[in-house]
C-alpha cells in the first residue's frame, strides 16, 4: 500500500533554472512532510520539511508547498545548481509515529 | 558529533542463510529505525526500537528481527534469506524530536 507517490522518476533541468518535484499522498492523517536528498553510496539527508498546518516553507533555494485538499506537495529548487543532482525522496509521517512513509524518489540531473 | 554508522557496507549471502547488520546511533539518539530500500523504490519501514524495546513494525515477516543495546546501537537480523531480500538496508536514529532523523549510508545486501 503505497501511501506516498512520486510519479516522475526523473527530471532534467538546466543550471540556473527552477526544478519542481511533485509528490502525492493518500493518508489524510499525515502531519509532517519531509524531503530527503540522496547521493550514491550515501544515506538520505534531510532537506526541508513542512507541517500540515502550513502551506509553504522556505529555506534558502528550497521551498516546499503543501496543498492539503489535493493531498499534494511540491519542492521547488531555485536556482538549480550542479550539486543538486541527486535522488530526492518525499516522505510523510503522523505526529504519533516515528515511521516515515517514502515515495519512490525522483532523480534530478542538473545540466551545465 | 558522530553520525550514524553502519557495517558492513556490502555483503553477499546465499539464499537460506542468515545475516546480521549493525548500526551505531548518532550520539544522544535513543531511537533507531531500520528501512529496506529495494532497487528503484523508496525506503520501506521495517521496525523501530526505543530503549531496547521494539515499538513499531512495518509489513515484514518475523524472520526480520532486531535488537537494540544499552548504548543504543542496533542489529538487524534476517533469517532464511530470500532473493527478494537483496536491497539497501538503512538505519536511522533519532533523539525523539519529531523530525530529527539521521540516516546511515546503508548496507548493500545481495542474496544469490
Amino acid at each position: 500500500d503505497q501511501q506516498v507517490k512520486q510519479n516522475s522518476p526523473s527530471l532534467s533541468v538546466q543550471e540556473g533554472r527552477i526544478s519542481i518535484l511533485n509528490c502525492d499522498y493518500t493518508n489524510s492523517m499525515f502531519d509532517y512532510f519531509l524531503w530527503y536528498k540522496k547521493y550514491p553510496a550515501e544515506g538520505p539527508t534531510f532537506l526541508i520539511s513542512i507541517s500540515s498546518i502550513k502551506d509553504k516553507n522556505e529555506d534558502g533555494r528550497f521551498t516546499v508547498f503543501l496543498n492539503k485538499s489535493a493531498k499534494h506537495l511540491s519542492l521547488h529548487i531555485v536556482p538549480s545548481q550542479p550539486g543538486d543532482s541527486a535522488v530526492y525522496f518525499c516522505a510523510a509521517k503522523t505526529s504519533s509515529d516515528y515511521k516515515l512513509s517514502f515515495g519512490a524518489g525522483t532523480t534530478v540531473t542538473v545540466r551545465a | 558529533e558522530t553520525g550514524v554508522t553502519q557495517s558492513p557496507t556490502h555483503l553477499i549471502k546465499t539464499r537460506g542463510q542468515q545475516v546480521t547488520l549493525r548500526c551505531s546511533s548518532q550520539s544522544g539518539h535513543n531511537t533507531v529505525s531500520w528501512y529496506q530500500q529495494a532497487l528503484g523504490q523508496g525506503p520501506q519501514f521495517i521496525f523501530q526500537y526505543y530503549r531496547e524495546e521494539e515499538n513499531g513494525r512495518g509489513n515484514f515477516p518475523p524472520r526480520f528481527s532486531g535488537l537494540q543495546f544499552p548504548n543504543y546501537s542496533s542489529e538487524l537480523n534476517v533469517n532464511a534469506l530470500e532473493l527478494d531480500d537483496s536491497a539497501l538496508y538503512l538505519c536511522a536514529s533519532s533523539s525523539g524530536q519529531v523530525l530529527g532523523y539521521t540516516f546511515g549510508s546503508g548496507t548493500r545486501l545481495t542474496v544469490v
